[in-house]
C-alpha cells in the first residue's frame, strides 16, 4: 500500500525541541523529493520545507528558516523534521507530502498528519 | 513571495450546481498551479496540477483552467461528496511555494 505515516507530534513548551518522522511505504522513496506542510487549527495550509530525493538540497519557508531542519534516511524510507526553538505559532498539524510524479512541486501523496501543540 | 488570493472564501450551492472558484496570483506563474480538496479532519487531496491536468482517479466533473495570474477550478455538477474546502497552490516562485486561503463549499 502506497502511504506515508507521520509520527512524533505532541505537546511541547515554547523554546523546546521536537522531531517528527514520516515513514514511507509502497513506493520508491529515494526517487521523490519530500515536503512538510502544516496547518494551524482552523487555518489554511502552509508549506514548511522540502528535501531533494538524495538529501543534498533543502529549502525552507522563511517562518521556520534557522529553526527547523529537514532530513531523510533513504535506507529507512523515512523523512524527518527537527524543530528547535518552538513558538506558539508553530502549533499545527504537520503533514508529510510526496512530490508529484511529474517532478514538479505539487503533492500527490499526503499522510494523515501529526499534531504539534506548543504551549506552556 | 507570490500571494494567491482565492474567491469567494465560502459559497453555498446545491447538488447538481455548477461551481467555479477563482485563484489570482500576485504575479505571473505561468501554469504552475494545483488545486486540492480537503475534508474536515483529513489530508488534502490533489485534484488538478499544471493548472488544467486532471490527477489520476479524480472525477471528470472537476476541471481547471487559466495561466499567469488568473485561474479557475470548476465543478460541473456538484455531488454530495464534493462539499469540502478547496485550496490552490503555486510553486513557480520556489522555494517560496504558497497556498491560497481556501474556499469552503457548503450545502445550500
Amino acid at each position: 500500500q502506497v502511504q506515508v505515516v507521520e509520527s512524533g507530534g505532541g505537546v511541547v513548551q515554547p523554546g523546546r525541541s521536537l522531531r517528527l518522522s514520516c515513514a514511507a511505504s509502497g513506493f520508491t522513496f529515494s526517487s521523490n523529493a519530500m515536503h512538510w506542510v502544516r496547518q494551524a487549527p482552523g487555518k489554511g495550509l502552509e508549506w514548511v520545507a522540502v528535501i531533494s530525493n538524495d538529501g543534498n538540497n533543502k529549502y525552507y519557508a522563511d517562518s521556520v528558516k534557522g529553526r527547523f531542519t529537514i532530513s531523510r534516511d533513504n535506507s529507512k524510507k523515512t523523512l524527518y523534521l527537527q524543530m528547535n526553538s518552538l513558538r506558539r505559532e508553530d502549533t499545527a498539524v504537520y503533514y508529510c507530502a510526496r512530490t508529484h510524479s511529474s517532478g514538479n512541486w505539487y503533492f500527490d501523496l499526503w499522510g494523515r498528519g501529526t499534531l504539534v501543540t506548543v504551549s506552556s | 513571495a507570490i500571494q494567491l488570493t482565492q474567491s469567494p472564501s465560502s459559497l453555498s450551492a446545491s447538488v447538481g450546481d455548477r461551481v467555479t472558484i477563482i485563484c489570482r496570483a500576485s504575479q505571473g506563474i505561468s501554469g504552475a498551479l494545483a488545486w486540492y480538496q480537503q475534508k474536515p479532519g483529513k489530508a488534502p487531496k490533489l485534484l488538478i496540477y499544471g493548472a488544467s491536468s486532471l490527477e489520476s482517479g479524480v472525477p471528470s466533473r472537476f476541471s481547471g483552467s487559466g495561466s499567469e495570474t488568473d485561474f479557475t477550478l470548476t465543478i460541473s455538477s456538484l455531488q454530495p461528496e464534493d462539499f469540502a474546502t478547496y485550496y490552490c497552490q503555486q510553486f513557480n516562485n520556489y522555494p517560496g511555494l504558497t497556498f491560497g486561503g481556501g474556499t469552503k463549499v457548503e450545502i445550500k
